[in-house]
């Protein structure tokens, strides 16, 4: 079972900062937060991954909570090319592990 | 940069039929992953290779198969399909061994192979 909670949907305004937030609050110290998005249908794409440090490329950026029990996904000018279900994924780095997909969240960019 | 490349994009097959998807890599990448997504569902694990060795298995059917070759190309070979099988199939990568441009473990995705059983 996914071992993440985010909200099924959420709107964004185009140009506004969209913020994604994700509940992992089983959270082993060895796990990482990865976050994916699928564009409908396409192959799942990789956006960044954290484990207790703030995160920033040139896609986004990821906040993690001191504790580690939830971070926010931030994408900092959302364009509607960013419409897309959203996946927050907590993982083992180093090992192989595959990745266990929960159901994200639906991210709808509104002109 | 290059990405994972799989073959056929798209697959129409009729029931009790055989197929075969096929993945390549990102270059220096030594893990494979399969992935099958059916209508309106999210990525189910299927199976994963690291160099070349069955790694990881999920829930995969006994009538799928899968190989990585010594080019560390991958094939899903799909046996007595069932209408249930229709689905997309994604094939992801990734550089356990730090040889590559990517970040080290993270999984890369391709395009998907859609697979319609009739």
């Amino acid at each position: 079972d996914a071992k993440t909670t985010q909200p099924p949907s959420m709107d964004c305004a185009e140009g506004r900062a969209a913020n994604l937030p994700c509940n992992h609050s089983t959270i082993s110290g060895n796990e990482y937060v990865y976050w994916y998005r699928q564009i409908h249908s396409q192959g799942p794409q990789y956006i960044i991954h954290g484990l207790k440090n703030n995160e920033t490329n040139e896609m986004a950026s990821l906040i993690i909570t001191e504790d580690r029990k939830s971070s926010t996904l931030i994408l900092p000018h959302a364009t509607l090319r960013d419409t897309a279900v959203y996946y927050c994924i907590v993982r083992v780095n180093f090992g192989n592990e595959k990745l266990t997909f929960g159901t994200g969240t639906r991210l709808t960019i509104i002109p | 940069a290059a990405g994972v490349i799989q073959s056929p994009r798209h697959l129409i097959k009729e029931k009790r039929e055989t197929a075969t998807l096929k993945c390549y890599p990102i270059p220096r990448h030594d893990t494979v992953y399969w992935y099958q997504q059916g209508p309106g569902q999210d990525p189910q694990f299927l199976i994963s290779f690291y160099e070349k060795m069955q790694s990881d298995k999920g829930s995969i059917p006994d009538r799928f198969s899968a190989q990585q070759f010594s080019d560390y190309h991958s094939e899903l070979n799909m046996s007595s399909l069932e209408l249930g099988d229709s689905a997309l199939y994604f094939c992801a990568s990734s550089d356990l061994s730090g040889q590559a441009m990517t970040s080290t473990d993270t999984q890369y995705f391709g395009p998907g192979t859609r697979l319609t059983v009739l």
